[in-house]
């Protein structure tokens, strides 16, 4: 069965701190992502990796940055957290092929910035 | 650039009537289309997608949707709901610009079946 995991369910955090969220697929999915999710904003991408060292900034990449040393993990990285940065932030890995091919979902982190 | 719009915020049925969920689309090119379903307190699962094909097409847990290309709509549809169809369900599209394996996803309808 195919598997993303993400390092925490529930995260509470103070402004300024650096927070990492760790994301891990066991899936060898070449692709991932980092999604936030609002109510009424539906699903917004905050950055994607296609390769390991490789990244590409979302829709709304401000204040966020992300790392991938190896092709199963995939961080996100909140450089000093800020209260509108409280959020569901969900991961998802795909794999690249000649068809278009769905994503598969982590659990999400809600994560509270104080 | 691609959209998806779900008109409906919510949508209200009794357990076993038909239900549908909407979506409509704008995307250049050919569309390639998805539903997700999130449960509460957890992530999105993917349910079924169109590429190519025939326009009605079967997912998971007993749903379909139909792809109406001159009404540009992705409806969501089971015969008959169940309460443990209640869920936040999610259109999305392929983001065909980059040419990367992105999604663009819309707002989401939640959907509350009765007992």
């Amino acid at each position: 069965d195919v598997k993303v995991t993400q390092s925490s369910r529930y995260l509470v955090k103070r402004t300024g701190e650096k927070v990492f969220l760790e994301c891990v697929q066991d899936m060898d999915h070449e692709n991932m992502f980092w999604y936030r999710q609002d109510p009424g904003l539906g699903l917004r991408l905050i950055y994607f990796s296609y390769d390991v060292k490789m990244k590409e900034k979302g829709d709304i990449p401000e204040g966020y940055s992300v790392s991938r040393e190896k092709k199963e993990r995939f961080s996100l990285i909140l450089e000093s957290a800020s209260t509108n940065q409280t959020s569901m932030y969900l991961c998802a890995s795909s794999l690249t092929g000649t068809v278009y091919n769905e994503q598969f979902f982590g659990p999400g982190t809600r994560l509270t910035v104080l | 650039a691609q959209s998806v719009a779900q008109p409906e915020d919510q949508v209200n049925v009794a357990e076993g009537n038909p239900l549908t969920v909407k979506c409509t689309y704008s995307v250049s090119g050919n569309p390639y289309l998805f539903w997700y379903v999130q449960y509460p307190n957890r992530g999105l699962q993917f349910l079924l997608k169109y590429i190519t094909g025939d326009n009605l097409v079967k997912g998971s847990y007993g749903f379909e949707a139909e792809f109406n290309k001159s009404q540009t709509s992705f409806h969501l549809k089971k015969p008959s709901a169940l309460v443990s169809d209640s869920a936040l369900y999610f259109c999305a599209v392929r983001d065909r610009d980059t040419g990367f394996q992105k999604l663009v996803f819309g707002t989401g309808t939640r959907l509350l079946v009765s007992p």
